[in-house]
């Protein structure tokens, strides 16, 4: 089974503070994404990155930056915490050689910014 | 633009009775439409995929259509329980590596 871990589940943070949330996936995919979820706008896509060193923006990439040096590990980046990046923050990888794009999760980080 | 539309109020379901998901989308052309399960707290867990030329795909106690000239996708849950309660979202791809776009989810709440 593919595994998507995530360095957090709660992440208190002040503001102005820089916040890293790491994720690691062990099934060797290619493709990593970090998203939002807030309630009522679903899941909104702020970076992803089809390869070590590859990254592209999402719908909502300011204030956000990512890293990517390894495969299995895409790191979020926010470089000055604001409250209103107080979120949900769900990875996911997922397989370009599967057609599908189904893509699998981690368990979230609830990150809140004081 | 793309966009996916799914029910945004809880559907309040007895137990055994069949729940029914309705997915809507407009300025798309998906090769694949998938349904993924969300319990609070959690990350989404994909359940099913259907391709643009399959008309229905069951798993166990769920089934899928596909209606590309609608525009629409059916999830329905058969003598759903109350374990099937969470927030089931669908979302769409052309496949080949690409993203998933995502609805917002519809919550089913199954009581006994």
């Amino acid at each position: 089974d593919v595994k998507v871990t995530q360095s957090s589940r709660y992440l208190v943070k002040r503001t102005g503070e820089k916040v890293f949330l790491e994720c690691v996936q062990d099934m060797d995919h290619e493709n990593m994404f970090w998203y939002r979820q807030d309630p009522g706008l679903g899941l909104r896509l702020i970076y992803f990155s089809y390869d070590v060193k590859m990254k592209e923006k999402g719908d909502i990439p300011e204030g956000y930056s990512v890293s990517r040096e390894k495969k299995e590990r895409f790191s979020l980046i926010l470089e000055s915490a604001s409250t209103n990046q107080t979120s949900m923050y769900l990875c996911a990888s997922s397989a370009p050689t599967e057609l599908t794009d189904t893509q699998y999760f981690g368990p979230g980080t609830r990150l809140t910014v004081l | 633009s793309q966009k996916i539309e799914q029910n945004s109020e809880a559907l309040n379901i007895q137990e055994g009775k069949t729940a029914t998901l309705t997915c809507n989308y407009t300025n798309y052309s998906p090769a694949y439409l998938q349904w993924y399960r969300q319990d609070p707290g959690r990350g989404p867990v994909f359940l099913l995929l259907i391709r643009e030329n399959e008309k229905e795909k069951r798993k166990e106690r769920l089934k899928v259509t596909f209606d590309t000239t609608l525009k629409q996708s059916l999830f329905h849950i058969t003598a759903s329980q109350p374990a099937d309660s969470a927030t089931y979202l669908c979302a769409l791809s052309t496949g080949g590596g690409n993203k998933l776009t995502f609805g917002t989810g519809t919550q089913l709440k199954v009581e006994l």
